[in-house]
């Protein structure tokens, strides 16, 4: 079975500076897909960024970047030029590849709160 | 496309009631997840359909839960009879198998009283 871990329960940084969260995951899976999810206080989850496994390449978007580091198993957040409308709660996802299933397993979450 | 859309954004119930909540996917998507969020377990896969079809309900906590599909565009999650310990968010969210991405709605905050 997948297991995703947070280790941060919470986490703040400074508006403007640059903050990373943390994940790891255990699976016996080659191929699968990571995600980070973002929920703001309105409780909706969006979507921050996604990572396939069988890419070297780290994921980007924006001011969103990850550090995946496959056989660490490790897939941390970085987000630089922090801004207040990033204050939320940030998930770490697990998604097994291929077979009749895409469903997400999930950490506990960081809280991460953006000080002005 | 307006996303995923769920009803209703809050329900407020007395014990022993029966609650229904309602989801409506994107339209294409050919996989329905229901998750429940509390602060004590976190977020928690219930139940996963795959063109409809019930794939996994192993998260599924009693048989007070149940799920259907009826068709590709409609889900319901119904508890009964519900208790005060079912009190959390319940989340739908649908994909589609070749974006590999989940789409939540907005969710239902469930009070059991």
């Amino acid at each position: 079975a997948q297991t995703v871990t947070q280790s941060q329960p919470e986490m703040s940084v400074q508006e403007a500076e640059t903050v990373t969260l943390s994940c790891t995951y255990d699976t016996s899976e080659s191929n699968y897909y990571l995600f980070w999810y973002k929920q703001p206080p309105s409780r909706q989850m969006i979507l921050v960024i996604r990572q396939e496994a069988y890419k070297q390449q780290n994921a980007t978007e924006n001011r969103f970047s990850v550090n995946f580091q496959k056989a660490a198993k490790s897939f941390s957040l970085k987000i630089s030029d922090s801004q207040l409308g990033d204050t939320a709660m940030y998930f770490c996802a697990f998604m097994k590849y291929g077979g009749a299933t895409n469903k997400l397993i999930f950490g506990t979450g960081t809280l991460l709160a953006v000080q002005p | 496309d307006a996303g995923v859309i769920q009803s209703p954004r809050h329900e407020v119930t007395e014990m022993g009631q029966e609650v229904t909540l309602r989801c409506k996917p994107i339209s294409g998507h050919d996989y329905l997840f229901w998750y429940r969020q509390t602060m004590m377990r976190g977020l928690e896969l219930l139940i996963y359909f795959n063109n409809n079809v019930p794939i996994d309900d192993s998260g599924m906590p009693e048989d007070r839960f149940s799920a259907k599909m009826p068709n590709a565009s409609f889900s319901t999650l119904k508890i009964q009879p519900s208790e005060p310990r079912d009190s959390a968010v319940y989340f739908c969210a649908s994909s589609l198998d070749t974006l590999k991405v989940a789409f939540f709605g907005q969710g239902t905050r469930l009070t059991v009283v």
